[in-house]
C-alpha cells in the first residue's frame, strides 16, 4: 500500500520555465510535508517543506501547495535552471509514537531541464 | 555545521557475510533513521534511534539491526547477506520531534555478491 505516490516517473522543461511536480497522499493522519532533490551517488537533500496547517510555503525559486481536501501537494520551481535536473522526491510524516523519526517517500520524479 | 557522515561509501561483501555501516549525525541532532534504498522500492524506512533507544521500526526482517552510542552515532548491522540487500543505505539525522526536516548522508552503496 503506496501512501504517498509520484504518478509522474519524469518531467522534461525547458530552462527558465516553470517546473511543477506533483504528489498525493492517501493517509489523512500526515500533517507534514517535505520535498527532497537527489543526485546520482549523493543523498537526498532538503528542499523545502510545508505544515498541514498552511497550504502554500516558499523559499526562493521554490513553492509548495498543499490541497488537503485532495490529498496532493505540489513543488513549483520557478525559473527552472539545469542544475535543477535530479530526482525529486516527496515525503510525508505524521505525529505520533508509532512513526517517530520515519519519512514515507514517493517513487520520486526525475526532472530534466532542458538549456 | 559538518553535515552527516556515512562510512564506508561503498562496500562490496559475499552471500552469507554479515556488515555493518556507520553514521554520523550533525552535531546536536540526537535522532538518527536508518532507510534502505532500492530501484523497485524505493526508499524504505528501517529503523530510528534516539538517545541509544530504539523507538521506532519498518517492516524488515530481525537480520537487520543498529544501535546509537551515547555521541549520537549510530551504526546499523545486517547479518546472513542476502543478494536483495545489495541497495543504498542511507543516514538521515534530525532534531527531536517538529518540525521533521531529516538531514541526509552520502550514503553507503551495498553490494552482495
Amino acid at each position: 500500500d503506496q501512501q504517498v505516490k509520484q504518478n509522474s516517473p519524469s518531467l522534461s522543461v525547458q530552462e527558465g520555465r516553470i517546473s511543477i511536480l506533483n504528489c498525493d497522499y492517501t493517509n489523512s493522519m500526515f500533517d507534514y510535508f517535505l520535498w527532497y532533490k537527489k543526485y546520482p551517488a549523493e543523498g537526498p537533500t532538503f528542499l523545502i517543506s510545508i505544515s498541514s496547517i498552511k497550504d502554500k510555503n516558499e523559499d526562493g525559486r521554490f513553492t509548495v501547495f498543499l490541497n488537503k481536501s485532495a490529498k496532493h501537494l505540489s513543488l513549483h520551481i520557478v525559473p527552472s535552471q539545469p542544475g535543477d535536473s535530479a530526482v525529486y522526491f516527496c515525503a510525508a510524516s505524521y505525529d505520533g509514537s508509532s512513526n517517530t523519526g520515519k519519512l514515507i517517500f514517493g517513487q520520486g520524479t526525475t526532472l530534466q531541464v532542458k538549456p | 555545521k559538518a553535515g552527516v557522515t556515512q562510512t564506508p561509501r561503498y562496500l562490496i561483501k559475499t552471500r552469507g557475510q554479515q556488515v555493518t555501516l556507520s553514521c554520523s549525525p550533525i552535531s546536536g541532532h540526537r535522532s538518527v533513521s536508518w532507510y534502505q534504498q532500492t530501484p523497485g522500492q524505493g526508499l524504505q524506512f528501517l529503523f530510528e534511534y534516539f538517545s541509544e533507544t530504539q523507538r521506532n521500526k519498518g517492516n524488515f526482517p530481525g537480520r537487520f539491526s543498529g544501535r546509537q552510542f551515547s555521541n549520537s552515532r549510530s551504526e546499523m548491522n545486517v547479518s546472513t547477506l542476502e543478494l536483495g540487500d545489495s541497495a543504498l543505505y542511507l543516514c538521515a539525522s534530525s532534531w527531536q520531534g517538529p518540525p521533521y526536516e531529516q538531514y541526509f548522508g552520502p550514503g553507503t552503496r551495498l553490494t552482495v555478491t
